[in-house]
């Protein structure tokens, strides 16, 4: 089935790690991607890992993968006010032959001083 | 190069009547995917057109419907409209290739009154 699960909601201390947890259905997906949406906007690509790897890092953001557990995560170091935003994890899904997004409900990040 | 573009931004609507939506993908980008954000349903898939074709729909009502132009940019109408399809309305275009990222325009936000 398509489902993609993510917590609803996660609050840090400014200047402390942020971790993202999303578990995914669909074992075939080749590539994982992590989204941000900012409140009125438009959703944009943070990173993205391929299903052959697990890990990927760039700058503050640290991507795990765990392909036997079908679990990914994000986890955003040194988090800033500015990180605040939904973070939505996403999984490809092939149907019948063309590729489609799945998306979680979102995380909610919140960052407190 | 610039990013994808969604025109309008906002839009207020009565029921029963009709909108149009108009997005520009990349430059070089052939795929278009719609999708539309509501705060009980999350992201959910419409469609996804591809050098005029649609290839892929989702669950929603003949309504909904769109096209795609030769240059690649692409509408999407929403007939008879109900109060249900006051949504945010994202685009996002894909070049195709190994990874097909999909990249968003800022969406518009739709208001059905």
């Amino acid at each position: 089935g398509e489902d993609v699960e993510q917590s609803l909601f996660l609050s840090v201390r400014e200047g402390d790690s942020s971790v993202i947890n999303c578990t995914y259905t669909d074992s075939s997906s080749t590539y994982l991607y992590w989204y941000k949406q900012e409140p009125g906007a438009g959703l944009q690509l943070l990173t993205y890992i391929f299903s052959n790897m697990d890990m990927k890092q760039d700058q503050r953001l640290t991507v795990l993968l765990n392909k036997k557990d079908k679990h990914l995560s994000l986890r955003i170091a040194d988090t800033q006010t500015g990180d605040s935003a939904i973070y939505f994890c996403a999984e490809i899904l092939d149907s019948g032959g063309y590729n489609k997004l799945i998306f979680g409900a979102g995380t909610r990040l919140a960052v407190h001083p | 190069k610039a990013g994808v573009t969604q025109t309008p931004r906002y839009l207020i609507k009565t029921r029963g009547q009709q909108v149009t939506l108009s997005c520009s993908p990349i430059s070089g980008h052939r795929s278009v995917s719609w999708y539309q954000q509501t705060p009980g349903q999350g992201l959910q898939f419409l469609f996804e057109y591809f050098s005029e074709t649609q290839r892929n729909k989702g669950n929603f009502p003949g309504r909904f419907s769109g096209r795609q132009f030769s240059n690649s940019r692409s509408e999407m109408n929403v007939s008879t409209l109900e109060l249900g399809d006051s949504a945010l309305y994202l685009c996002a275009s894909s070049i195709q290739g190994e990874t097909d990222t999909q990249y968003f325009g800022p969406g518009t936000r739709l208001t059905v009154l």
